[in-house]
């Protein structure tokens, strides 16, 4: 079974600073690598995925930065706000639109 | 445009009783997939439905089962319930021919297992 190690676990960042989270996955049968974002008592909401014909993919103060050969993946959160403390999962797809999540970072932006 | 709604949002139940969870897919959407989340844990795929069929199947149990109906709406049945079932359970719904597209989640059923 596909295996997705995500990173840290947890993280503190100041308003402002970067939020930077990793994950690392095995194989994966497509090439479409999605972020996903939880609040408290809600279901997880697609932040932004890449499909890794780039290398990166940015949307607005969110970016995806892939490197295929090393199978890994990370979210940086620029400028971060307050408002993006919340649970981040990578996800990586099996056939059929099923995803293997990984474990969550959560994120607190402190003021 | 409604969502995915899931009921009840959430359920207490004792060790060995049944219980039945819904939900009702985004507009548009024909295919169902159920998550559970445990708590502190990413989501974990159990089985995902299509055209009333399940499709796919994760490494869960056959106490697990699912039913799809006719107009796409789903439930997911926990037989014989253990306390390590408690979690929330995510019901995602997409479309079929869009391999990798995007899921959308409801907000859960809460289940907690005495």
């Amino acid at each position: 079974q596909q295996q997705v190690k995500q990173s840290p676990q947890s993280l503190i960042v100041q308003k402002g600073g970067i939020s930077i989270i990793n994950c690392a996955y095995e194989n994966t049968a497509f090439d479409y690598f999605p972020w996903y974002q939880q609040f408290p008592g809600k279901g997880p909401a697609l932040l932004i995925a890449i499909r890794p014909d780039v290398s990166e993919k940015k949307e607005g103060r969110f970016t995806i930065s892939f490197n295929k050969s090393a199978k890994q993946f990370s979210l940086h959160i620029m400028d971060s706000q307050p408002g993006d403390s919340a649970t981040y999962f990578c996800a990586a797809p099996n056939t059929g639109n099923q995803f293997y999540f990984g474990t969550g970072t959560s994120l607190t932006v402190i003021p | 445009d409604a969502g995915v709604t899931q009921s009840p949002t959430h359920l207490i139940k004792t060790r060995g009783q049944q219980v039945t969870l819904r939900c009702s897919p985004k507009s548009g959407h024909d295919t169902v997939s159920w998550y559970q989340q445990a708590l502190g844990q990413g989501p974990q795929f159990i089985f995902q439905y299509y055209e009333e069929e399940e499709r796919q199947r994760g490494n869960f149990p056959d106490r697990f089962s699912g039913h799809q109906f006719p107009n796409y709406s789903s439930e997911l049945n926990v037989n014989a319930l253990l306390l390590g079932d408690s979690a929330l359970y995510l019901c995602a719904s997409s479309t079929f021919w869009r391999p990798t597209g995007e899921l959308f989640f409801g907000e859960g059923s809460r289940l907690t297992v005495l």
